[in-house]
């Protein structure tokens, strides 16, 4: 158990729905991430929340979009996603974000997503 | 693009033989060098952070050395045991907004 728990597990959605990935942290951590692994890739930063402000991150489509309500929570609202976004995502979280990012990241265990 | 090389992709290794494997990085604007251990269906466990040159870092039968002049990282495992099958992920931190750059894994499996 690493603190930090992501709901679902798995997802399978149509490209018209709608859908929330959900992310939970136990520790007491300032900073969050959104991270994607595609078959064959690595782990891809999509997006980073320190204080609960977001971290500028302009390479991910808008169809996918973060929310960061407290320090705890993040979520990550998917809609009209393409099939090319299968792929699991992951969320991390580490005390603080900066300091050359030398502080240690604590995963969840990743919500397989597919997109038909 | 940063580049992070892991290798070799995937290893068999006899119970009981040590190993290593290699995560080569950019040597210029470093910040840190991280290791995590991906067992399937769970999450990435962290073993190490190192930041310094020269840092060796142990954890029980793992251990890994840190050479940021010429950007590379090594882990090693000692004695292996079947419960150390697992993929090995280096990440590479330049200090910038672009976070962690993953590499793509070492694939480990212990043969018993």
């Amino acid at each position: 158990e690493t603190g930090v728990t992501q709901t679902p597990r798995h997802l399978v959605m149509g490209m018209t729905n709608k859908k929330s990935l959900k992310c939970e942290q136990h520790l007491g951590h300032n900073a969050m991430y959104w991270y994607k692994q595609s078959a064959k890739k690595p782990l891809e930063l999509m997006f980073v929340y320190s204080l609960e402000e977001r971290v500028e991150n302009n390479s991910v489509p808008s169809r996918f979009s973060p929310e960061c309500p407290n320090s705890s929570h993040l979520f990550l609202h998917l809609h009209t996603l393409q099939p090319e976004d299968s792929a699991l995502y992951l969320c991390a979280s580490s005390q603080d974000y900066g300091r050359g990012l030398a502080d240690t990241q604590y995963f969840g265990p990743g919500t397989r997503l597919t997109v038909l | 693009i940063l580049n992070v090389e892991q290798s070799p992709q995937s290893l068999h290794v006899q119970e009981g033989d040590s190993t290593n494997f290699t995560c080569s990085f950019p040597s210029s604007n470093f910040y840190a060098l991280h290791w995590y251990r991906w067992e399937t269906a769970k999450s990435p466990e962290a073993l190490f952070v190192m930041t310094l040159n020269g840092d060796e870092k142990k954890k029980g039968r793992i251990s890994a050395t840190l050479n940021t002049k010429e950007g590379y990282s090594y882990l090693y495992i000692k004695g292996s045991q079947p419960e150390d099958s697992a993929t090995y992920l280096c990440a590479f931190s330049g200090g910038g907004a672009d976070g962690l750059t993953f590499g793509k894994g070492t694939h480990l499996i212990i043969q018993p």
